[in-house]
């Protein structure tokens, strides 16, 4: 059975980077898309996008190339950037593993990010 | 993007009532819609995929069905641990996209 554990700072202030990583335990690295999701209170559940083993990626057009998603194949982990952050993406942060085509099975525990000067 | 909407927002209902709540795509998405259940302070649960199958481990009082643009998920005798929030989500072509949550609670 997958599990994922994620890690990264809790608190930003406008215009910086959020760094997050999630590690994989058991089950395959290879052959799922490893995910981004958050969740906040004025906008629910919001995909930010996904990477795939191999590198291949998607993202959320909505947030317009801020994101960025890397995987360390290595250490079975993966990570998300977000540039220029503001009060708006303040929200809780979950890595998910995506089995098919949008179907996420294994989440992570999640983490707040607040966003504030 | 396709828009999903669920209703109703919230619902209050007692243990062993039957409950079905909607959701609805901006436009068809075949049968590509999976149902989540979430607990306060918990992730989501993967509750239901591609309409109506049931994810490994779920219990059968959970059931789902549509296709197109209009789907539901029904709890044929609800229980006490299934007092939660439920979020429908179009899957298969990204922009993976959910609904704005169903909150049942109890009455």
């Amino acid at each position: 059975q997958v599990q994922l554990q994620q890690w990264g700072a809790g608190l930003l202030k406008p215009s910086e980077t959020l760094s997050l990583t999630c590690a994989v335990y058991g089950g395959s690295f290879s052959g799922y898309y490893w995910t981004w999701i958050r969740q906040s209170p004025g906008k629910g559940l919001e995909w930010i996008g996904e990477i795939h083993h191999s590198g291949s990626t998607h993202y959320n057009p909505s947030l317009k190339s801020r994101a960025t998603i890397s995987v360390d194949t290595s250490k079975n982990q993966f990570s998300l950037n977000l540039t220029s952050v503001t009060a708006a993406d303040t929200a809780v942060y979950y890595c998910a593993s995506d089995y098919g085509s949008g179907l996420f099975d294994n989440w992570g525990q999640g983490t707040l990010v607040t966003v504030s000067s | 993007d396709i828009q999903m909407t669920q209703s109703p927002s919230s619902l209050s209902a007692s243990v062993g009532d039957r409950v079905t709540i909607t959701c609805r795509a901006s436009q068809s998405i075949s049968s590509h819609l999976s149902w989540y259940q979430q607990k306060p302070g918990k992730a989501p649960k993967l509750l239901i995929y591609e309409a109506s199958n049931l994810q490994s481990g779920v219990p059968s009082r959970f059931s789902g069905s549509g296709s197109g643009t209009d789907f539901t998920l029904t709890i044929s005798s609800l229980q006490r641990e299934d007092f939660a929030t439920y979020y429908c989500q179009k899957s298969y072509i990204t922009p993976w996209t959910f609904g704005q949550g169903t909150k049942v609670e109890i009455k």
